[in-house]
C-alpha cells in the first residue's frame, strides 16, 4: 500500500514567521511532488510542484525534496493570517499514469 | 465561467435513490477524475478517464458508475449507497502526458449525504 503522511498539525505560527511543513512517502519510484492548499470549506488548488532533489522557490514558498529520504516539505516565509489553511502533500504514483496519491494534510494556523 | 464546474454542490438522498452528480471542465484538459474526500482521511482517487476511456479504477464498490461521454464531461452515476458513503465528492481534471498530469484543477465538490 503507497502511502503519503504528514502530520495532522494543527501547526500554530505566529504571522511573520516561517511555516515548516511536512510529508513522508513510501513510494521510492515516485518522480513527482505537489503542494495543495485548501481553505475550509473550499476544494484544494495547487501552490507548488517539485521533480529534483533540492530547493524550489516560488515567492513565499519553498519546497525541497529529498529523495534519498523519501521527504518532502514545504517552507511558508513571512506568514500570514491568509496563509491559514490545510496543506496537502501529494505524490506521483510510479508506474501509475495520472494517480496522485494524497496525505491527510496538515492544518496550518497563523495567528496575528 | 469557473474552470471546473460540479452539479449538485449539495445532495441528500436515501439508501434507495438514483442520483447523478455532474462535472464540466472548460479549461482545454484531457484527463478528468473523480475523488472522494472524507473527514480527516486523504483524499482517496476513485477513477481516472483518459480521453474519455477510463484509465483507473481504484477497487470502488460498483454502487458508483463512472460516464465520461467526452473530454469536457464526467458523470458519477449513484446507487444504493450506504450511509458511509456521505462524503465530499470532487471532480478535478488536468492535461494528460508529461509532468502536467499532478497540475489537477479541482471542482467546488459535491456534498452528498446518504441517509
Amino acid at each position: 500500500q503507497k502511502e503519503v503522511e504528514q502530520n495532522s498539525g494543527p501547526l500554530s505560527v505566529p504571522e511573520g514567521a516561517i511555516a515548516s511543513l511536512n510529508c513522508t512517502y513510501s513510494d521510492r519510484g515516485s518522480q513527482s511532488f505537489f503542494w495543495y492548499r485548501q481553505y475550509s470549506g473550499k476544494s484544494p488548488e495547487l501552490i507548488m510542484f517539485i521533480y529534483s532533489n533540492g530547493d524550489k522557490e516560488d515567492g513565499r514558498f519553498t519546497a525541497q525534496l529529498n529523495k534519498a529520504s523519501q521527504y518532502v516539505s514545504l517552507l511558508i516565509r513571512d506568514s500570514q493570517p491568509s496563509d491559514s489553511a490545510t496543506y496537502l502533500c501529494a505524490v506521483g504514483i510510479s508506474g501509475g499514469y495520472n494517480k496522485l496519491i494524497f496525505g491527510a494534510g496538515t492544518r496550518l494556523a497563523v495567528h496575528p | 465561467e469557473t474552470g471546473v464546474t460540479q452539479t449538485p454542490r449539495h445532495l441528500v438522498m436515501g439508501m434507495t435513490n438514483k442520483k447523478s452528480l455532474k462535472c464540466e471542465q472548460h479549461l482545454g484538459h484531457n484527463a478528468m477524475y473523480w475523488y472522494k474526500q472524507s473527514a480527516k482521511k486523504p483524499l482517496e482517487l476513485m477513477f481516472v478517464y483518459n480521453f474519455k476511456e477510463q484509465t483507473e479504477n481504484n477497487s470502488v464498490p460498483s454502487r458508483f458508475s463512472p460516464e465520461c461521454p467526452n473530454s469536457s464531461h464526467l458523470f458519477l452515476h449513484l446507487h444504493t449507497l450506504q450511509p458511509e458513503d456521505s462524503a465530499l465528492y470532487l471532480c478535478a481534471s488536468s492535461l494528460r502526458g508529461g509532468r502536467g498530469t499532478g497540475e489537477l484543477f479541482f471542482g467546488e465538490g459535491s456534498r452528498l449525504t446518504v441517509l
